[in-house]
């Protein structure tokens, strides 16, 4: 069964705190992504990642960064939180598209983040 | 990638086919349409997708009209399960940009 993994469901922090929000892929995907969904925006893309060590921006980057050391593993990082960033962040991951037309996005549970 | 017009909502009752539409007017030829589901609190889930021809699988039926700038998901028989929200996405299948937009979707409620 295949699986994306978010390390937390529910998270709060402080205003000022520096965040990692975690995420792990089981099925060998090239690609991963962090989405926040705010109610009335839907899902907007943060950061993309093709490959171990690239990263592409997504729609929304700014007050975020991202790393991705291995292959499984993408991570969100809020250098310094703030109120505005109180959301749902959802992770996904796919294969690359030069697999084939069937790219379908698997996501994980995501984490519901608070800033205080 | 194209963008997508979806209505917020829609109310189906149980046993009944759901009919989702989905415009997607700027739609270029090598774009694909992908529809996914989000059920409250949980991650969104792949539904089906199709480039030009109907496709069916075990959860839905995709129409693609002729001209490729609408799209209908069809629910056969909806369920109480199936209450979500409903999102329709156009993506490039050799965009190296390999991204989704998604908009705000379809809230459908299947009523007992």
């Amino acid at each position: 069964d295949v699986k994306v993994t978010q390390s937390s469901r529910y998270l709060v922090k402080r205003t000022g705190e520096k965040v990692f929000l975690e995420c792990v892929q089981d099925m060998d995907h090239e690609n991963m992504f962090w989405y926040r969904q705010d109610p009335g925006l839907g899902l907007r893309l943060i950061y993309f990642s093709y490959d171990v060590k690239m990263k592409e921006k997504g729609d929304i980057p700014e007050g975020y960064s991202v790393s991705r050391e291995k292959k499984e593993r993408f991570s969100l990082i809020l250098e310094s939180a703030s109120t505005n960033q109180t959301s749902m962040y959802l992770c996904a991951s796919s294969f690359n598209v030069q697999r084939g037309d069937y790219n379908e996005q698997f996501f994980g549970p995501g984490t519901r983040l608070t800033v205080l | 990638d194209a963008k997508t017009t979806q209505p917020p909502s829609m109310d189906c009752a149980e046993g009944r086919a759901a009919n989702l539409p989905c415009n997607h007017s700027t739609i270029s030829g090598n774009e694909y349409v992908y529809w996914y589901r989000q059920i409250h609190s949980q991650g969104p889930q792949y539904i089906i997708h199709g480039l030009k021809n109907n496709e069916t699988n075990e959860m839905a039926s995709l129409i693609i009209t002729e001209d490729r700038k609408s799209s209908t998901l069809i629910l056969p028989h909806a369920t109480l399960r199936d209450t979500a929200v409903y999102y329709c996405i156009v993506r490039g299948a050799t965009s190296g940009t390999y991204k989704y937009i998604f908009g705000t979707g379809t809230r459908l409620k299947v009523l007992a």
